[in-house]
């Protein structure tokens, strides 16, 4: 079965950093393009940035120099390693394989809050 | 970057309506659009992929159309289990981008 478990999240002050780990099973994550997709309380969703299987990737304008995505193929992990953390990056944070640009499946999602 | 506007922003229904979903986009997509149920406090759910394709395991009464710029989701009978948001995201270009989302509630 195709899973995806992410971790990490928690409350974080305002110009902190915070790695996102999102752990898969039942597939190989080098493999795949992978996403991340977050959504602030209350709102719609946001994407956020994705890797290629070829290890090329792209970030939303709101993220960019500021986050990184990468993936450690020992582990069969994608991560998301957020610095410079703002109010507005306050959200839950999903990750997702990608497969001919279907979002499927996706994590349960870990919360971030960035607050002083 | 694209715009993906969706409406009705949220709408209410009785069980066995018939819901229709609208979402236009602020360019030609093709048919480079995907639909996703969320349920409260869950995770997005693919339904429907490539504007029309109904993902395996989705029930036969949700169904999407159209293709360039204006998209609909239709589900042909409401059900209570169906009570969620709904979302649409264009995969034409970077950056992916979603409609804001509707809220189906049952009347």
């Amino acid at each position: 079965e195709v899973h995806l478990v992410e971790s990490g999240g928690g409350l974080i002050q305002p110009g902190g950093s915070l790695r996102l780990s999102c752990a898969a099973s039942g597939f190989t994550v080098s493999s795949n393009y992978m996403t991340w997709v977050r959504q602030a309380p209350g709102k719609g969703l946001e994407w956020v940035s994705v890797i290629y299987s070829g290890g090329t990737t792209y970030y939303a304008d709101s993220v960019k120099g500021r986050f990184t995505v990468s993936r450690d193929n020992s582990k069969n992990t994608l991560y998301l390693q957020m610095n410079s953390l703002r109010a507005e990056d306050t959200a839950v944070y999903y990750c997702a394989r990608v497969v001919t640009w279907r979002f499927d499946p996706w994590g349960q999602g870990t919360l971030v809050t960035v607050s002083s | 970057d694209i715009q993906m506007t969706q409406s009705p922003s949220s709408l209410s229904a009785s069980v066995g309506d018939r819901v229709t979903i609208t979402c236009q986009a602020s360019q030609d997509i093709g048919n480079y659009l995907n639909w996703y149920q969320q349920k409260p406090g869950k995770a997005p759910k693919l339904l429907i992929y490539a504007a029309s394709n109904l993902e395996t395991g989705v029930p036969s009464r949700f169904s999407g159309s159209g293709s360039g710029t204006d998209f609909t989701f239709t589900i042909s009978s409401l059900q209570p289990e169906d009570i969620a948001t709904y979302y649409c995201q264009q995969y034409d270009n970077l950056p992916l981008t979603f409609g804001g989302g509707t809220r189906v509630e049952i009347k």
